[in-house]
């Protein structure tokens, strides 16, 4: 079964300094993985996803996150944080599928990221 | 329209009380996904549909969920006999389908609070 890991409850940083939200995950075959972003009484938003080829991937608002594929991990980063960026991190991977086809996507229980200004 | 709504954004219940929520895709999205989502919880997968057919209901957590699509556009969940444990956010995702590798991204709309007293 695919699971999602987010080790911290809440990550705490000052204002401009980089940040860093850890995930790690686990699933058959190669992975898909996503960032999704929930502020207070909203859905969850889309940032990023890897599917395949670079590591790096970048997506909305700065962020960026690393796929490491020996530590079968997925950190969210930001270069500098803005006070704007507070809010729930989930996590979420599901397994690859011929032609794209449909599988259940798992998500994580979702860090809060504080940033103080 | 411009996201994915869903109504009613609150909803309280009643023990025993039968609720029906909705959910208004993307237009043109072929998929739609329902997730549960509890307190200090990330999304747990109920079920999914490719236009009007349901082709997962693995996640629907007993016989008193049921969810119809029946056009294959707006989507209703119901619940029957509500248990203070269906207490929750209810989640409405939607998404274009994937083809040839592609890998969808799923689109959520703002969710349905559910408290049974």
């Amino acid at each position: 079964a695919q699971s999602v890991a987010q080790p911290e409850d809440q990550v705490n940083v000052a204002e401009g300094n980089p940040l860093t939200v850890k995930c790690t995950y686990s699933v058959s075959g190669n992975p898909y993985l996503f960032w999704y972003v929930q502020y207070p009484n909203r859905g969850l938003q889309f940032l990023l996803k890897y599917i395949t080829g670079d590591n790096l991937v970048k997506g909305s608002y700065g962020f960026e996150a690393e796929f490491n594929k020996s530590q079968t991990s997925f950190h969210l980063k930001k270069p500098s944080a803005l006070v704007s960026d507070s809010a729930l991190y989930f996590c979420a991977v599901r397994p690859y599928a011929f032609r794209g086809g449909y599988q259940k996507v798992t998500f994580g229980i979702g860090t809060k990221l504080q940033v103080i200004p | 329209g411009a996201g994915v709504s869903q109504s009613p954004r609150y909803k309280v219940a009643k023990r025993g009380q039968d609720v029906a929520l909705r959910c208004d895709p993307i237009s043109g999205h072929v998929s739609l996904f329902w997730y549960q989502q509890a307190l200090g919880q990330g999304p747990e997968f109920l079920t999914y549909f490719q236009n009007e057919a349901q082709l997962d209901k693995s996640g629907l957590p007993s016989d008193r969920f049921f969810a119809e699509r029946p056009e294959g556009s707006v989507s209703t969940l119901k619940i029957q006999r509500t248990q203070q444990e269906d207490s929750a956010v209810y989640l409405c995702a939607s998404s274009s389908p994937g083809s040839g590798g592609y890998v969808e991204t799923q689109y959520f709309g703002p969710g349905t609070r559910l408290l049974v007293l």
